[in-house]
Formats: structure tokens, C-alpha cells, sequence
């Protein structure tokens, strides 16, 4: 079990660009999580996946953010025209369940230059 | 609405000595209950779970959790501390309907020699 895989671990990215973000779960695990996590803000929820269906994104910015989960192996997470802002550590998670432990992956480093 | 308050945002102890971290839930219900660590430069791991049954949960490296429904509260405590213990603590809550973790702001733990 390799646990939670997200890729790449580090981004740099010029304002304005487009950054697409991986995360393959833990195989069988039902539910998907994105976190973005930043010294000021702390850990902050962005979307919830549920067998591959959207369940919760209030945690997302309306704009330029966007979630898939094509099939049960991936998610990727979109930002576009990203700004500086927008630089933090992007964690994926992933569960079993709905009510059981949920692992984290070792999170992406975002930075907007 | 549920949320996490962990009151302190920084804890210094020395090595050898107990540990308590402290953390305030609110929540509508029965809640589930973590214990996530952070090590410098990685993700989060769990530490422990609470589910509901016995009010004291054992978890790694010698931590454990004491769960109060009276004081909404879910403390990790630890009795002698290790150098390697250095690390952020977050404490969080589970939604059961929503599913997604609800975390505090977390607590920067640093270790006398």
C-alpha cells in the first residue's frame, strides 16, 4: 500500500497560468478529499468526492477552481489563470468510508511566481 | 455549525515531561473524533481515532485521547515526551453527514532538551 500518491510534489507556475494538480488514492477507498492548507489560513476543505461523484465542494473558490474524479484511481484538481494567492500545499485525501480514518497524501506545493 | 478550537498555538515542554494538548469540538450530535501530527515538510498521519465507545483512545507512539461529551472537549495527552515528538498537532472533527474532516488550527509543539 503506497498510501495516498500525489504528483507533483512541487510546482511553480507564472500568474496567469493554468496548474493541474494528481492525486491517485488508496485503492478501494470510496471517498476523496482535496485540502489546501497555508500558514494564515490553516487547513482548509475544498471538495469531497464520493464513489467518483462530487458531494461537497463549499470549500471551493467559484472561480478558476475545478475538481474531477474520472474513475476511482485519479483526481486532479485545476486551478486556472492562478494567482499569487493561490500558492499553498495542496492535499488530497482519501477514506474507506464515511464515518472511518482518512489518509492524506504527502500534499503538492503550490507556488505562484 | 461544527468547528474545532484548539486554544493553543504553540506548546513547549521538555523532554521527558508530560504532555497535554488541548482541543474544544463543537458539534451536533455524536461526533468522531482525530488526532492528526505533522512532521516538517510532510503530510498529516494519524495519531488516533475516537469513535463513539470508550471515552479514552490509545493511538502511536504512546499518545492517547481523552473524549468529554460535558466539556466538548477531545485532549491528547502524552506522559513522557521524546525530541521527536517536534511537530504541528491538529486536531478535527468528522461530519457524518457531509462526510469531510473539520480541523483546528493546530498546535506547533517544540521540545527542551
Amino acid at each position: 500500500n503506497a498510501g495516498v500518491i500525489q504528483t507533483p510534489r512541487h510546482k511553480v507556475t507564472g500568474k496567469g497560468q493554468e496548474a493541474t494538480l494528481w492525486c491517485e488514492p488508496i485503492s478501494g477507498h470510496s471517498a476523496v478529499f482535496w485540502y489546501r492548507q497555508t500558514i494564515v489560513q490553516g487547513l482548509e476543505f475544498l471538495t469531497y468526492f464520493r464513489n467518483q461523484a462530487p458531494i461537497d465542494d463549499s470549500g471551493m473558490p467559484k472561480e478558476r477552481f475545478s475538481a474531477q474524479m474520472p474513475n476511482q484511481s485519479h483526481s486532479t484538481l485545476k486551478i486556472q489563470s492562478t494567482q499569487p494567492q493561490d500558492s499553498a500545499v495542496y492535499l488530497c485525501a482519501s477514506s474507506p468510508g464515511s464515518n472511518t480514518e482518512v489518509f492524506f497524501g504527502k500534499g503538492t506545493r503550490l507556488t505562484v511566481v | 455549525a461544527q468547528s474545532v478550537t484548539q486554544p493553543d498555538a504553540r506548546v513547549t515542554v521538555s523532554e521527558g515531561a508530560s504532555l497535554q494538548l488541548r482541543c474544544k469540538y463543537s458539534y451536533f450530535g455524536t461526533p468522531y473524533l482525530f488526532w492528526y501530527v505533522q512532521y516538517p515538510r510532510q503530510g498529516l498521519q494519524l495519531l488516533l481515532k475516537y469513535y463513539p465507545g470508550d471515552p479514552v483512545v490509545q493511538g502511536v507512539n504512546g499518545f492517547e485521547a481523552e473524549f468529554s461529551k460535558s466539556n466538548s472537549s477531545f485532549h491528547l495527552r502524552k506522559a513522557s515526551v521524546h525530541w521527536s515528538d517536534w511537530a504541528v498537532y491538529f486536531c478535527a472533527v468528522r461530519n457524518y453527514n457531509q462526510g469531510k474532516l473539520i480541523f483546528g488550527q493546530g498546535t506547533k509543539l517544540s521540545i527542551k532538551p
